[in-house]
């Protein structure tokens, strides 16, 4: 199974609402990533966790809060966003940090604000 | 700093035409080079990858891809195109630690019946 799964498909939000991004595999991999890509350009990568633990942070502002319960599930936790940030949100997971790994995407969030 | 260049925003071919997809990377060290394909809307598909080796990589859906030292480029090919080959193409660059990939631009592929 190469399968990343994400929640929900699209979702529109208002600036004041809190919403989550729910990114999920079941490959045994132990790095888990989330990357925005905006209309008509590549993904740009947000954060890296690495056994559970965030170990990249790439001057994501705040209103993004990201989350790694446990191996297979990684959270994208959302509050007072801009519209802005309107973008499609790509979860992706590989083997650890430590070796390169090809990643494995998901099909993405369409994340509208209004 | 790693970055990737990919010199064609769009590319149109005829179906049943060769195509390749140029790449051009910019790494100090050992490069780990990718193809990802999105169609509309979706997820990146792995294509192929590069890591070390036999510089000509096979890949899913009859694409393959050369890896080129002296010329810093890794370009993407297909002998005969399919029309549901139409999609964006990315070339990716990763370094050893943390894994993180760097994409490029991305190329649009038109097919033409």
């Amino acid at each position: 199974d190469t399968e990343v799964t994400q929640t929900p498909k699209h979702l529109v939000m208002g600036m004041t609402n809190k919403k989550s991004l729910k990114c999920e595999q079941h490959m045994g991999h132990r790095a888990m990533y989330w990357y925005k890509q905006e209309a008509k350009k590549p993904p740009e990568l947000m954060f890296v966790y690495s056994y559970e633990k965030l170990s990249i942070n790439e001057s994501v502002p705040s209103r993004f809060s990201p989350e790694c319960p446990n191996s297979s599930l990684l959270n994208l936790h959302l509050h007072a966003l801009q519209p802005e940030d309107s973008a499609l949100y790509l979860c992706a997971s590989s083997q650890p940090i430590r070796s390169i790994y090809e990643q494995y995407f998901g099909p993405g969030t369409r994340l509208t604000v209004t | 700093a790693q970055s990737v260049t990919q010199p064609d925003i769009h590319i149109t071919v005829s179906e049943g035409a060769s195509l390749e997809l140029r790449c051009n990377y910019s790494y100090g060290a050992t490069p780990y080079l990718f193809w990802y394909v999105q169609s509309p809307g979706q997820g990146l598909q792995l294509l192929l990858k590069y890591f070390s080796g036999d510089t000509l990589v096979q890949g899913i859906k009859g694409f393959e891809a050369e890896f080129k030292r002296s010329q810093s480029s890794f370009n993407l090919r297909k002998p005969s195109v399919h029309w549901s080959d139409a999609a964006e193409y990315f070339c990716a660059v990763g370094s050893e630690y943390g894994n993180k990939l760097v994409f490029g631009a991305g190329t649009i592929l038109r097919v033409k019946s």
